[in-house]
C-alpha cells in the first residue's frame, strides 16, 4: 500500500497481558515514530527510529513498553502487564531520509485495557 | 523546555465562514519546522500546512493558511470558505531542526454549521 498501515485497529486485552501492536512504514521511510494519544490529550511521543542507528527511547513511560523495528521496515510497540491508564490510542508516522520534518501517519491502534 | 499551547479546546464556525485556530509555542531554538495536522473521526492524522522558521512568508494551502509570528512565538490557522470535510480536531506541532522529536498541542476540536 502506498500509507502507513497499523494493525490491529483495535485490540481489547485484560490488565496484566502483554500486547503487541505492528506498524508497516512507507516502504523506503528511513525514519518511524511511535505516539501514544490519550483520550483529550494531544500525542505524547514514545519512540524514534531512523535508520540502523540507536533508537531514540526517551519518550518511553515505563520500561513495561518497548520496540523494535525489524530489517529497517516494519515495527513493533509491545506493552507488557497492560495497565488501565495504558489505554489510549497509538499512532505511528514515518518520514523519509530527505525530508524528516514531514511526517505521515497510520490509523493508529485503539488499545482498551479492561 | 519545548511545548506547544492550543488554549482553545473547541471552535464552531458557519459553513462559508472562515475560522482562526490559535497556537502558541516555546522554544530556545531559532531554526524549526511548525505544522498545523488534521485528525478526522476515522483517526488518520492528515497534514494541513507547514511553515519553516527561517522562512518569513507565510505558508498557504489553497483555502489554509498560516498568521506566522516568529517574535511573538505564533502560529495561527485560518481556514477560508470552512466546509462540512473541515470539521475536525486540529493539532499544531513543532519540530526543532536539530532532533527527532515532534512536539504536539492538545488539539482544537473543530465544528462546521451547515
Amino acid at each position: 500500500g502506498a500509507g502507513v498501515s497499523q494493525s490491529p485497529s483495535n485490540k481489547v486485552t485484560e490488565k496484566g497481558k502483554d500486547v503487541e501492536l505492528r506498524c508497516d512504514p512507507i516502504s523506503g521511510h528511513t525514519a518511524l515514530y511511535w505516539y501514544r494519544q490519550s483520550l483529550g490529550q494531544g500525542l505524547e511521543f514514545l519512540i524514534y527510529f531512523q535508520g540502523n542507528s540507536a533508537p531514540d527511547k526517551s519518550g518511553l513511560p515505563s520500561d513495561r513498553f518497548s520496540a523494535e523495528r525489524t530489517g529497517g521496515s516494519v515495527s513493533t510497540l509491545t506493552i507488557q502487564r497492560t495497565q488501565q491508564e495504558d489505554s489510549a490510542v497509538y499512532l505511528c508516522a514515518s518520514s523519509s531520509y530527505r525530508a524528516t520534518d514531514t511526517q505521515y501517519f497510520g490509523p493508529g491502534t485503539r488499545l482498551t485495557v479492561l | 523546555a519545548q511545548t506547544v499551547t492550543q488554549s482553545q479546546p473547541e471552535m464552531s464556525v458557519q459553513e462559508a465562514e472562515t475560522v482562526t485556530l490559535s497556537c502558541t509555542y516555546d522554544t530556545s531554538e531559532s531554526d524549526y519546522y511548525l505544522f498545523w495536522y488534521k485528525q478526522p473521526p476515522s483517526r488518520q492524522m492528515i497534514l494541513v500546512i507547514r511553515q519553516e522558521a527561517y522562512k518569513q512568508q507565510n505558508a498557504t494551502e489553497n483555502r489554509f493558511s498560516v498568521n506566522f509570528q516568529k517574535a511573538a512565538k505564533s502560529f495561527s490557522l485560518k481556514i477560508s470558505d470552512s466546509q462540512l470535510g473541515d470539521a475536525a480536531m486540529y493539532f499544531c506541532a513543532y519540530r526543532p531542526n536539530t532532533g527527532n522529536q515532534f512536539y504536539f498541542g492538545t488539539g482544537t476540536s473543530l465544528t462546521v454549521i451547515p
